[in-house]
């Protein structure tokens, strides 16, 4: 088992662009997850997605939409890519959710925006 | 966030101490989780608290949860450079519908270990 992955690793954008980053997990996981980190800042949630067709806001959802493709695929959009948005980002999925449940993460994905 | 404090923000031990990491949340945890991160790489888990008093141990990682169930602390004996990395912990909530909240993480210890 892969996991979880994450693509791309790395990311520059210019101001105004706009990306998706893609996240997929392949352990039948429920509960999937968009957090970001910055120094100094820690993890936040932006977005997750407690089951397939459902998806809600995280600490920090502005600037940034989310798909639940499927079951596997959870990819987070960015329309117009904001310096302020300069983090990493790392997908995590759970199997439903619930507390007993650990968060298994990807491996994170780098943006820089210029 | 706020809500929840990890100390020291890093540390440099020699390799073969012990040291300790500690998260402090100021109302009562839910559960606490804590996660290593090595540079470049995501998080992994290492254990899960939710019981007051609850202590877990894995290989020379030691993790307590005390009574009131507001502070946590991370043990490591006789530390190794494979230790080295990031150590976050994630406190999860009881909403106010007594529903459970979203993990919420400390901003992380940095731990050196020198050879």
């Amino acid at each position: 088992n892969a996991g979880v992955t994450q693509t791309p690793k790395f990311q520059v954008l210019k101001t105004g662009q706009s990306m998706t980053l893609q996240c997929a997990q392949d352990m039948n996981h429920n509960s999937m997850y968009w957090y970001r980190q910055d120094p100094g800042m820690g993890l936040r949630l932006i977005y997750y997605s407690a089951s397939e067709g459902t998806t809600d806001k995280g600490e920090v959802p502005n600037g940034y939409n989310v798909s639940r493709l499927n079951k596997r695929e959870f990819s987070l959009r960015l329309e117009s890519a904001a310096p302020s948005q300069t983090s990493v980002y790392f997908c995590a999925s759970s199997l439903t959710g619930n507390l007993q449940e650990t968060q298994y993460f990807g491996p994170g994905t780098r943006l820089l925006v210029l | 966030s706020q809500e929840l404090e990890q100390s020291p923000q890093s540390l440099i031990v020699q390799e073969g101490k012990n040291l300790t990491i500690n998260c402090t949340s100021s109302k009562t945890l839910y559960g606490l989780y804590w996660y290593k991160q090595k540079y470049g790489e995501g998080l992994i888990f290492l254990m899960m608290l939710q019981k007051g008093g609850e202590e877990k141990s894995h290989e020379k990682i030691t993790a307590k949860l005390d009574e009131k169930k507001q502070q946590s602390s991370l043990h490591i004996t006789a530390s190794q450079p494979s230790h080295a990395g990031i150590y976050l912990c994630g406190a999860v909530y009881m909403n106010y519908g007594g529903s459970q909240g979203n993990l919420i993480f400390g901003k992380g210890t940095k731990l050196s270990v020198k050879p």
